[in-house]
C-alpha cells in the first residue's frame, strides 16, 4: 500500500517565521505534489516535481518554494509566513507509465498549518 | 491552462437514491479524469478514474462518463449509503502534466 506521510498533522506558527512542511513517500514515485485546501476553493497546485532537484511552479507558488534533494522526499516551504498561509496543505505522489503521464495521486493526511 | 468547473457545491440525498456530480473542462486535450472522495478529516482518496479514449467505467455502484463533445464529466452513484457522506473531488489532467482540480462537492446522505 502506497504511502504518503507528511511529518506534521497540525502547526502554529508565527508570522514572518521560516516554515518547513516535510513529505515522504516510500513507492519510488517520480512525482510529487504540494496542494493546499481551502474551503470553497479546492486544491490549488502550489509546486510540483517530476525528479529529483527538479521543481516546476502551480498555479499560486508565490510566498512558497520547494526541495527535493531525494526522491522520496518533497520539502515546502513558507519562507516567511503571512496569515494568508494559513491553510491545509496536501502532498501527493504519483507515478509515470513509459510515455511519461502521470495517473492516480496518492494523497498525505495533510497538514494544518495556522498563522498568527 | 485547464480550468474544471464542478456542480453542485453540495447534494443531499436520501439513502439510496442516486447521486450525479458534474465537472466541465476548458481545454480538449485533456484526456485524463480522475475522481477523489475526502471524508471528514482524511485524505483525499482516488475512487475511480476515465480516460479520454472510453466513454464510461463502472466499478459496483460508482460509474463515470464521459462526453468529449460537450466536455464534460460526470459521477454517478447508485443505492447510496450514509458511507458515502463525503466531499467528491473531480480533476482532469492536459496531457502529461498535472492534474487540475475542481472546487468539490459535499454529498450528504441522510439515513
Amino acid at each position: 500500500d502506497v504511502k504518503v506521510t507528511q511529518s506534521s498533522r497540525y502547526l502554529v506558527k508565527r508570522t514572518g517565521e521560516k516554515v518547513f512542511l516535510e513529505c515522504v513517500q516510500d513507492m519510488d514515485h517520480e512525482n510529487m505534489f504540494w496542494y493546499r485546501q481551502d474551503p470553497g476553493l479546492g486544491l490549488r497546485l502550489i509546486y510540483f516535481s517530476y525528479d529529483v532537484k527538479m521543481k516546476e511552479k502551480g498555479d499560486i507558488p508565490e510566498g512558497y518554494s520547494v526541495s527535493r534533494e531525494k526522491k522520496e522526499r518533497f520539502s515546502l516551504i513558507l519562507e516567511s509566513a503571512s496569515t494568508n498561509q494559513t491553510s491545509m496543505y496536501l502532498c501527493a505522489s504519483s507515478r509515470s507509465d513509459l510515455t511519461g503521464a502521470n495517473y492516480g495521486y496518492t494523497f498525505g493526511s495533510g497538514t494544518r498549518l495556522t498563522v498568527v | 491552462g485547464e480550468n474544471v468547473e464542478q456542480h453542485p457545491s453540495t447534494l443531499s440525498v436520501q439513502e439510496g437514491d442516486s447521486a450525479v456530480i458534474k465537472c466541465t473542462y476548458s481545454d480538449s486535450a485533456s484526456n485524463y479524469f480522475p475522481w477523489y472522495k475526502q471524508e471528514l478529516g482524511k485524505r483525499p482518496q482516488l475512487i475511480i478514474d476515465i480516460r479520454s479514449n472510453v466513454g464510461e467505467k463502472k466499478d459496483q455502484r460508482i460509474a463515470v462518463t464521459l462526453n468529449k463533445t460537450a466536455k464534460h464529466f460526470s459521477l454517478h452513484i447508485t443505492e447510496t449509503q450514509p458511507e458515502d457522506s463525503a466531499v467528491y473531488f473531480c480533476a482532469a489532467r492536459l496531457g502529461y502534466s498535472t492534474l487540475t482540480f475542481g472546487k468539490g462537492t459535499m454529498l450528504l446522505v441522510s439515513p
